[in-house]
Order: C-alpha cells, then sequence, then structure tokens
C-alpha cells in the first residue's frame, strides 16, 4: 500500500535559519511527488512535481530534491511568510489516486 | 485563471442531519476529486471522477457519503446522515488529467457537525 510520512510535525525556525523538511515515501513506481503549500483556512497550493530520483526544482526560498526513498525541501533564509504547513503527496504507477503526508508545521519567527 | 469554486464555506449542523456541498472546478479539467482534512492530518481521498465516471470511491463512507458530477463539470458531496466524526474540511480538487497533473485546490468547506 502507498505511504507517505513527513517529519518533523512542526518546526520552528528563527528568521534567516536554513533547515530541511522531510518526506518518506512507499509507493510502487512513483509516477511523481508533489510539494504543496497549506495556509491556514486555504486548500493546498501546488509548489512542484519532482518524477525520478536525482531531479531538483527551486522557486525563490524553496528547493525541492528527490531520491528512491524521500524528499527534501530545503528552505534557505526563511521568511516569517514562509510560515505554513507543507504537505507532500505521491502518485503510485499503479493507480492514479494522489496520497497526501500529514505535513509539517513551520513556523518562522522574525 | 479563474480557480477552483466551493461552497459554503462554513457549515455547522446536528449529528443525524443532512449536508451538501458543490463544487465547480477549473474550466478544461477532466478530474476532479474530494478530499476530507481533519485538523492537524493531511487530506484523504474520499472520490475521484474523471468527467462523469467515478475513478476511485474506495475510501468514501458509501452508507452515508454521496457524490455526482454533473455533466463532467460541477459537483456535489452529501452526507447522510452526519456524525461528529464528519466533522472536517472538505476540499474539491482538479487537474488536466489524471495522471502527473498537479491538483489546484478550492478554500474547502469547513464542517462541524454537534
Amino acid at each position: 500500500e502507498d505511504q507517505v510520512t513527513q517529519s518533523p510535525e512542526a518546526l520552528r525556525l528563527q528568521e534567516g535559519e536554513s533547515s530541511s523538511l522531510n518526506c518518506s515515501y512507499t509507493v510502487s513506481g512513483l509516477r511523481g511527488l508533489f510539494w504543496y503549500r497549506q495556509d491556514p483556512g486555504k486548500g493546498p497550493e501546488f509548489l512542484f512535481t519532482l518524477y525520478s530520483a536525482g531531479e531538483e526544482k527551486e522557486k525563490e526560498r524553496l528547493k525541492a530534491t528527490l531520491t528512491k526513498k524521500e524528499s527534501f525541501l530545503h528552505i534557505t533564509a526563511p521568511k516569517p511568510e514562509d510560515s505554513a504547513t507543507y504537505l507532500c503527496a505521491v502518485q503510485g504507477s499503479s493507480a492514479s489516486k494522489i496520497i497526501f503526508g500529514s505535513g509539517t508545521r513551520l513556523s518562522i519567527r522574525p | 485563471e479563474a480557480g477552483v469554486a466551493q461552497s459554503p464555506r462554513y457549515k455547522i449542523i446536528e449529528k443525524r442531519q443532512s449536508v451538501a456541498f458543490w463544487c465547480n472546478p477549473i474550466s478544461g479539467h477532466a478530474t476532479l476529486y474530494w478530499y476530507q482534512q481533519i485538523l492537524g492530518q493531511g487530506p484523504k481521498l474520499l472520490i475521484q471522477f474523471q468527467n462523469n465516471g467515478v475513478v476511485d470511491d474506495s475510501q468514501l463512507p458509501k452508507d452515508r457519503f454521496s457524490a455526482e458530477r454533473l455533466k463532467g463539470v460541477d459537483s456535489t458531496l452529501k452526507i447522510q446522515p452526519a456524525k461528529l466524526e464528519d466533522s472536517a474540511v472538505y476540499l474539491c480538487a482538479s487537474s488536466l488529467e489524471s495522471r502527473n497533473s498537479p491538483l489546484h485546490f478550492g478554500n474547502g468547506t469547513r464542517l462541524t457537525v454537534t
């Protein structure tokens, strides 16, 4: 059965303090791994799709990387506006449904 | 482009009552999803439509939940009768295709069952 585990559950950083969020996955034939950002009271907002091990994508202070077993979302010199819940999701080749992890709640203190 | 529209934004009902949620996906998106998100958890897929047809409803509690997609566009999700554990945010999402396409979410309907 496809599974996604995110860690840590919550992370508090000082403004400018870089860190990484982890997404471990088990899936039969990865078709795509997705990262989303979710602000309170809003639906998840799409950030990146990664398709194969070794692939990297960047957007402003965020960089997502992918291996055969996990993905990392690196945040460099974060700002308070980067505070949100970050969700990881996977789609396997055997099914079209997209499965989400429980997310990491990121809080950036000024 | 206009995003995914959902209504209502909030709904409070008593247990055993019924409730319905409405979703209008992004124009041209063939695939539509309903997810349930309980506080502090990630979204859980309830049902996935490809045009008018159901692709996956394996986690839909069919004794109380039902969903339909009208003419391959709008969709409604109904709960009858509601239970306390149905309190959650119900998110609708759409995508161009069912594979490799990212999901675009609406802002959800927050349901409270008392």
